[in-house]
């Protein structure tokens, strides 16, 4: 079965410094990860995904991820954190078990970002 | 197509009350999902449809629960004898194959 662990509820960065949301996965397939995100009030948005081409994934403002089989990792960075950049993030794995195609979110982290 | 729109957005109901939320997925889009978010918690998957077939329930999905998409188009989710506990966001997304999903902005179901 497919699982997601996201290490940090809480992540506080200053603007302008580097953003690190950890996440560690646990699947019997090859999986396809994803980072949503979630701002209050407001839809989920994907930021990137991985589905076993590229192991550096480049998504939307300028938010990237590695996916590191040998660590079963899939960390999100950003090098330089915007005050818009404060929000919910899910760390997700999709189960590819019967080929439903649904998701597994992990638990979330809230990132803070001051000024 | 504006996305996947979900109705109502906010939704406050006594106890007991049954309650029933509409999801309008992408219109090219033949998978549709239904997702529960609890405060401070990621969604929660309850169940999906390939066109107008449900084939796939999770336990979460209680026999108060019941999930439709007669035409494969629309999907309703109604809850019969609503509880406190059932109180969350209703996510409704869709996607073309499974993968590559677009949510909604979610019915907030308060239960007082």
């Amino acid at each position: 079965a497919q699982s997601v662990t996201q290490l940090d509820s809480h992540v506080s960065v200053s603007e302008g410094t580097p953003v690190l949301l950890r996440c560690n996965y646990s699947s019997s397939y090859s999986p396809s990860l994803f980072w949503y995100v979630q701002h209050p009030n407001k839809g989920l948005q994907l930021l990137l995904k991985y589905t076993s081409a590229a192991t550096l994934v480049k998504g939307i403002n300028g938010f990237e991820a590695e996916f590191k089989k040998s660590e079963t990792s899939f960390h999100l960075t950003k090098p330089s954190a915007h005050m818009s950049d404060a929000a919910e993030y899910f760390c997700v794995v999709s189960s590819s078990g019967g080929n439903t195609g649904k998701l597994i979110f992990g638990q979330g982290t809230t990132l803070q970002v001051k000024p | 197509d504006t996305g996947v729109s979900q109705d109502p957005r906010h939704k406050i109901t006594k106890r007991g009350q049954n309650v029933t939320f509409r999801c309008d997925p992408i219109s090219e889009h033949n998978r549709l999902y239904w997702y529960r978010q609890t405060l401070g918690q990621g969604p929660e998957f309850l169940t999906y449809f390939q066109n107008e077939a449900q084939l796939e329930k999770s336990r979460l999905l209680s026999d108060r629960f019941s999930a439709e998409r007669p035409k494969g188009s629309f999907s309703t989710l109604e809850i019969q004898r609503t509880e406190q506990g059932d109180s969350a966001m209703y996510l409704c997304a869709s996607s073309p194959e499974g993968i590559g999903y677009t949510f909604g902005s979610g019915t907030r179901l308060t239960v007082v």
